[in-house]
């Protein structure tokens, strides 16, 4: 079956600090790959989306890029921002449906 | 204005009580979802619709059920509520933009419901 696995949190870095959270993927075939965002009191927003290996999906300074060969999906932002404190969710997309890491809480203080 | 609304944001009610979540759209989608959000478990897909006469179980339906009343609309009912659906819940909708493509779910505000 399909399942992600996350880094857990919570996660707590100061502003203009490097961010890495790390996620590994099982899938048969070829999926689909997800990151997306939730701000307190909100719902999901997509950041950022691979559809094939190799390919970096990049958005508002993040970047993730599809690695196949060690089934990861590794989010990256070199300088991260007060605003970008929220809950990070990879997911990947297979046989129609979407399969949700269990999310990881990012803190980032001033 | 939200393209995907949730009806209510906030309810609380009793164990055994029939409870109905609303879903609507903008966005012209046909496809749409409802998923639960448990701590420390990520979302779970509870049924999904592909178009008005298409509806599908997903990973956790039990004890839930659904209506698709139009392409902009989605209901999710909880027949007899229980404790263990506490839970937030999203509704999304995507539109497939044919083969080779890939769905990109657009999510509602969230209902936070509580089961006393």
């Amino acid at each position: 079956g399909n399942s992600v696995t996350q880094m857990e949190g919570p996660v707590t870095l100061s502003e203009e600090a490097f961010l890495t959270i790390n996620c590994t993927y099982t899938a048969t075939g070829y999926p689909s790959l997800f990151w997306y965002v939730q701000y307190p009191g909100e719902g999901l927003q997509l950041l950022l989306k691979a559809t094939k290996a190799d390919d970096k999906g990049s958005n508002k300074g993040f970047e993730a890029t599809y690695r196949k060969e060690t089934t990861s999906f590794h989010l990256e932002k070199g300088s991260v921002q007060v605003s970008d404190s929220a809950v990070y969710f990879c997911a990947l997309m297979n046989a129609r449906q979407l399969t949700f890491g269990s999310g990881t809480q990012l803190t980032v203080l001033p | 204005d939200a393209d995907v609304t949730q009806t209510p944001r906030n309810r609380i009610t009793k164990t055994g009580k029939r409870i109905m979540l609303e879903c609507s759209q903008t966005k012209g989608h046909d496809r749409m979802y409802w998923y639960r959000q448990d701590p420390g478990l990520g979302l779970r897909l509870i049924y999904y619709s592909f178009d008005v006469k298409d509806i599908n179980k997903g990973e956790i339906s039990d004890g839930y059920s659904v209506s698709r009343q139009a392409q902009a609309k989605f209901s999710l009912s909880l027949e007899s509520a229980i404790p263990n659906q506490t839970a937030l819940y999203f509704c999304a909708t995507s539109d497939w933009g044919g083969t080779g493509t890939t769905d990109t779910q657009y999510f509602g505000p969230g209902t936070r419901l509580t089961v006393l």
